[in-house]
């Protein structure tokens, strides 16, 4: 069964103090391991896709890399607009036709602060 | 990004009622459409995948009979609550893709059941 393990669950940062966010799985097969956004009572948006371990994808404050057992998303300088629940998902298992779906991991909590 | 609409966003009931919520693809066509189901602070859990003109695939421990789940267009999903009691309150999602291995998610509905 596939697992996602993030941590920590919930982070609090000033304004412009950087940090890392963590995502820890297993599973067989990895095709993907994907970022999301999201904000209270909204449905996730997203951010990043990855593929193989080493890949590297930046957007904005938001860096995310992978390895063959974790992934991590790093925001520089945040701002308080950065604010929001992350999630992380795998993709596993053989590409056949409906088997897209994603296994969510539980998110961290980020909160910053003016 | 591709655009998936999910109706209504809010929806209050009384025990014993049905609930229907819809799941729309606005700019491409899904063969495949998830739902799932939050609860405040956790993370998503799949309840289904739904494949256009064929029956939708449960998780493990979802009732079918419970959680109606029609794809009947390329555009369309819907997910009908059947009657709900109060412990079917929850946020509910769907998502609907893939578009370049990426899944997109409507905005969810907030199902409260009285």
């Amino acid at each position: 069964e596939d697992q996602v393990t993030q941590s920590p669950e919930a982070l609090r940062l000033q304004e412009g103090e950087s940090s890392s966010l963590n995502c820890s799985y297993t599973v067989s097969g990895l095709r993907g391991l994907f970022w999301y956004r999201q904000d209270p009572g909204k449905g996730p948006e997203f951010l990043f896709t990855l593929y193989s371990a080493g890949e590297e994808k930046e957007k904005e404050r938001l860096k995310a890399t992978l390895t063959k057992k974790e992934s991590f998303l790093h925001i520089t300088a945040p701002k308080p607009e950065d604010s929001a629940t992350y999630l992380c998902a795998v993709q596993a298992g053989p590409p056949n036709f409906g088997n897209e779906k994603l296994t969510f991991g539980t998110g961290t909590r980020l909160t910053i602060i003016p | 990004g591709a655009v998936v609409s999910q109706h209504p966003s809010r929806v209050i009931c009384k025990s014993g009622t049905s609930v229907k919520i819809e799941c729309r693809s606005l700019d491409f066509q899904a063969t495949t459409m998830f739902w799932y189901r939050q609860f405040p602070k956790k993370s998503l859990m799949l309840m289904a995948t739904s494949n256009e003109g064929s029956k939708a695939t449960y998780e493990q421990g979802v009732e079918k009979d419970k959680f109606l789940i029609n794809h009947a267009s390329l555009t369309l999903s819907t997910l009908t609550v059947t009657s709900a009691h109060p412990e079917d309150s929850s946020f509910y999602i769907c998502s609907a893709g893939p578009i370049n291995e990426k899944l997109f998610f409507g905005s969810g509905t907030q199902l409260s059941v009285l």
